[in-house]
């Protein structure tokens, strides 16, 4: 019944390895969005995406890629993880005909 | 640039009692959107209300409702009756029609119910 699930639900990570978090979405909204919590900051978004083959950097992408394969999929790439990296990440849902984002359970990240 | 601010960390209430959560926002878009979100001890975000900016009535939505006051960027939640199960984190996000609609998040404020 989960419209937004998250792969893996927890990572550990060795700094300099590749990180990549997936989220899959059967709401069949246009928009997904990548945001990561950390204690102090509320979320903040990360990567975005309209559409299958779109993506759009966010508010902090540094250090991030992402990938919108399908309408459905949406993942989160660390090329090169840092230990400040180490967050909790939300993926999410959403569509102009609608008004919540629809979040994902999210993924524990920890990079050592 | 968008802010969201909550300045209250933590707060608490005794079963039954109104409890009211406080969000102040900065924007310079006419038309935007103000969510209430619940994080569970789970880390589940949960959708409470929103209020949009072109409407002057104050949201209801069951026991949560807000007070918006636009003139002031303010809004606050108001959860009436409140049970030792709305305890959680309450995080208020602003949503104007930039970057996909996206949402900004104040820091949140972690509230606890007593039985």
């Amino acid at each position: 019944e989960a419209a937004v699930t998250q792969s893996p639900r927890n990572k550990v990570a060795v700094t300099g390895g590749k990180v990549t978090l997936s989220c899959n979405q059967t709401n069949n909204h246009n928009n997904m969005y990548w945001y990561r919590q950390d204690t102090g900051h509320g979320l903040r978004l990360i990567h975005y995406s309209y559409g299958a083959g779109s993506t759009e950097k966010g508010d902090i992408p540094d250090g991030y890629k992402a990938s919108r394969p399908s309408q459905e999929n949406f993942s989160l790439i660390l090329e090169l993880a840092t230990p400040s990296q180490t967050s909790v990440y939300f993926c999410a849902s959403g569509d102009a005909n609608y008004a919540e984002q629809f979040f994902g359970p999210g993924t524990r990240l920890t990079v050592l | 640039a968008q802010r969201v601010t909550q300045v209250q960390p933590t707060g608490s209430s005794q079963w039954g009692e109104e409890v009211t959560l406080d969000c102040s926002y900065e924007t310079s878009e006419y038309f935007y959107r103000i969510f209430w979100y619940r994080q569970l001890f789970s880390g589940e975000m949960v959708f409470l209300i929103y209020q949009p900016s072109f409407d002057t009535q104050n949201q209801r939505s069951g026991r949560y409702s807000v007070v918006f006051q636009k003139s002031f960027k303010s809004i606050s939640l108001v959860i009436s009756a409140s049970q030792p199960e709305d305890s959680g984190t309450y995080f208020c996000a602003l949503s104007e029609l930039i970057m996909g609609y996206k949402l900004t998040f104040g820091t949140g404020t972690s509230l606890l119910v007593d039985p």
